[in-house]
C-alpha cells in the first residue's frame, strides 16, 4: 500500500534552517508529482510547493518563494523540503502528498511538526 | 490571486443532509477536490474532479460544481462524518494550489 513518511521536523530558531524528508513506498515514486502542504496550529491547509515526477518543474507559494526548496531523489524514493531563513509564521505541521493526476492529492503522510521559536 | 470561500461551520442532525459550499470566481470552469480531516489526522481525499469518489469513500458523499459555487453534499449524515472539510483547486494563472479556509462539520 502507498506509504509516505515525513521526518526532519523539530524546533529551530528564527533565521535558521531545517530539511524535511518524505520517504515513499508502495508505489512507483518516479511516476508521480509530489507536493508539500502545511497546516499551522489550529488553522487550515496551505500549499507550499510542488515538483514534477522527474523534477523538471517546481512551483512555490509566494509565502515561501526564495526561502524553501523542494527536491527529490527518485533513486531513494524520497522527497525533500529545504527550509531556510525560517520565520515564526512557518510553524506548522508539514505534510507530503502524492499527486495521482495534476494538482490534487490522493495520499498524504502523517506530517512532521516544525516549530520556529527563539 | 484566486480565493476560495467556505463557511466556517455547518451543523446538521444525524440522518439529515449536509451541504458544504466552496465559492470562487467561475469555479465551475475548473476541477474542484475535497478533503476530510479529523482531529490529529492527515487529510483524506473524499471527492476529486468535482464529483468522483475515491475507492472506499461512501456514496453518501457527492460533489457538484457550477457557476461560482462547488458543493460537497453528505447524505444521511453520521457521527463519524464530523470533521473539517477543505475544498481545493489549481490556480493556473499563478501556477499554484489553492485551498479553501475549511468548514467544520458538526453533527448535532
Amino acid at each position: 500500500q502507498v506509504q509516505l513518511v515525513e521526518s526532519g521536523g523539530g524546533v529551530a530558531q528564527p533565521g535558521r534552517s531545517l530539511r524535511l524528508s518524505c520517504a515513499a513506498s508502495g508505489f512507483s515514486f518516479s511516476n508521480y508529482g509530489m507536493h508539500w502542504v502545511r497546516q499551522a496550529p489550529g488553522k487550515g491547509l496551505e500549499w507550499v510547493a510542488l515538483i514534477w515526477d522527474h523534477g523538471t518543474y517546481r512551483s512555490y507559494a509566494d509565502s515561501v518563494k526564495g526561502r524553501f526548496t523542494i527536491s527529490r531523489d527518485n533513486s531513494k524514493n524520497t522527497l525533500y523540503l529545504q527550509l531556510n531563513s525560517l520565520r515564526a509564521e512557518d510553524t506548522a505541521v508539514y505534510y507530503c502528498a502524492r499527486e495521482p493526476q495534476p494538482n490534487y492529492f490522493d495520499s498524504w503522510g502523517q506530517g512532521t511538526l516544525v516549530t520556529v521559536s527563539s | 490571486s484566486y480565493v476560495l470561500t467556505q463557511p466556517p461551520s455547518v451543523s446538521v442532525a444525524p440522518g439529515k443532509t449536509a451541504r458544504i459550499t466552496c465559492g470562487g470566481n467561475n469555479i465551475g470552469r475548473t476541477n474542484v477536490h475535497w478533503y476530510q480531516q479529523k482531529p490529529g489526522q492527515a487529510p483524506v481525499l473524499v471527492i476529486y474532479q468535482d464529483s468522483d469518489r475515491p475507492s472506499g469513500i461512501p456514496e453518501r458523499l457527492s460533489g457538484s460544481n457550477s457557476g461560482n459555487t462547488a458543493t460537497l453534499t453528505i447524505s444521511r449524515v453520521e457521527a463519524g462524518d464530523e470533521a473539517d472539510y477543505f475544498c481545493q483547486v489549481w490556480d493556473g494563472s499563478g501556477n499554484r494550489v489553492v485551498f479553501g479556509g475549511g468548514t467544520k462539520l458538526t453533527v448535532l
